[in-house]
C-alpha cells in the first residue's frame, strides 16, 4: 500500500541557508501535518493542514513557514537555519471520513545544520 | 493542555512474553484520542492502535492491546508473545477530540526483546 513519502531523506545545510521538505501524503488523505524531532525527544508539532488551509499551528518558529498545494502535497520551508534546527521531520496525513484517528507517518527527513 | 507520561524510559523483555508499556494522560478535554506509535532504530513512526475516551471497549490490534482505563486516567500498551522484531522506542500520544490533528507525545519507553 501507498504510504507517506517524504523528501528529501537526508539533507546537509549550513547555518544561515533555507531548506524546503516534502511531504506527499497517501493517495485521498486530504489532512497533512508536521513534526520535529530533535534528538533524543519526542515530536513536536508544528503545524496542520486540511483541504490546502492551516488548520492548527504548533511550536513552528516564525522562521519557518509551510503549505498545502492543490495535489495535497504539502512544503515546510525553513529560512535562517540554526544549529538547534537538526533534528528528525516526520510528516503525517490522515482522512478525515475515518475520523482521523490514524495518522500515518512518513519515513521523516533528517536534517542537519552544520 | 494535555500531558502524557510514560514513567519507564527503558524495558526488557524475554521473546514469546508479553509486556506492558505504561501510559498516563492529563487532560481537561471530555473527548480525545489516545495512541501508540512504534520507532524504530531506522526513525520512522509506526502507527500502532487507537483509543477513542468514549470507546467502551478496548482497542486491539493483532498482538497489540490497549488497557484504556479512564478512571485512572491510563492506557497501558499490551504486546502479547514480544517478538525480536519488536524492539524498538515506543510513544504514547494523545490529542483533544480524538483525531490525530494535533497530538502530544510522551517521552517513549525503549523496549529491548531478548532471545
Amino acid at each position: 500500500a501507498a504510504g507517506v513519502i517524504q523528501s528529501p531523506r537526508h539533507l546537509i545545510k549550513e547555518k544561515r541557508e533555507t531548506a524546503t521538505l516534502k511531504c506527499y501524503p497517501i493517495p485521498r488523505h486530504d489532512t497533512v501535518y508536521w513534526y520535529q524531532q530533535g534528538p533524543g525527544q519526542d515530536p513536536q508539532f508544528l503545524i496542520s493542514f486540511y483541504e490546502k488551509m492551516q488548520s492548527d499551528k504548533g511550536s513552528i518558529p516564525d522562521r519557518f513557514s509551510a503549505q498545502q498545494f492543490s495535489d495535497y502535497h504539502s512544503e515546510l520551508n525553513m529560512s535562517s537555519l540554526e544549529l538547534g534546527d537538526s533534528a528528525l521531520y516526520f510528516c503525517a496525513s490522515s482522512y478525515p471520513y475515518r475520523g482521523d484517528t490514524e495518522a500515518f507517518f512518513g519515513q521523516g527527513t533528517r536534517l542537519t545544520v552544520v | 493542555a494535555q500531558k502524557i507520561t510514560q514513567t519507564q524510559p527503558g524495558m526488557f523483555v524475554q521473546e514469546k512474553e508479553a509486556v506492558t508499556l505504561d501510559c498516563t494522560y492529563d487532560t481537561s478535554d471530555q473527548s480525545y484520542g489516545l495512541f501508540w506509535y512504534k520507532q524504530p532504530s531506522s526513525g520512522e513512526m509506526i502507527f500502532l492502535i487507537y483509543q477513542g475516551s468514549y470507546d467502551e471497549q478496548n482497542a486491539t490490534e493483532g498482538r497489540y492491546s490497549l488497557n484504556f482505563q479512564k478512571a485512572r486516567k491510563s492506557a497501558n500498551l499490551v504486546i502479547s508473545a514480544s517478538q525480536l522484531g519488536d524492539s524498538a522506542m515506543y510513544f504514547c500520544a494523545m490529542s483533544a477530540s480524538g483525531s490525530a490533528r494535533q497530538l502530544t507525545f510522551g517521552s517513549g519507553t525503549q523496549l529491548t526483546v531478548l532471545p
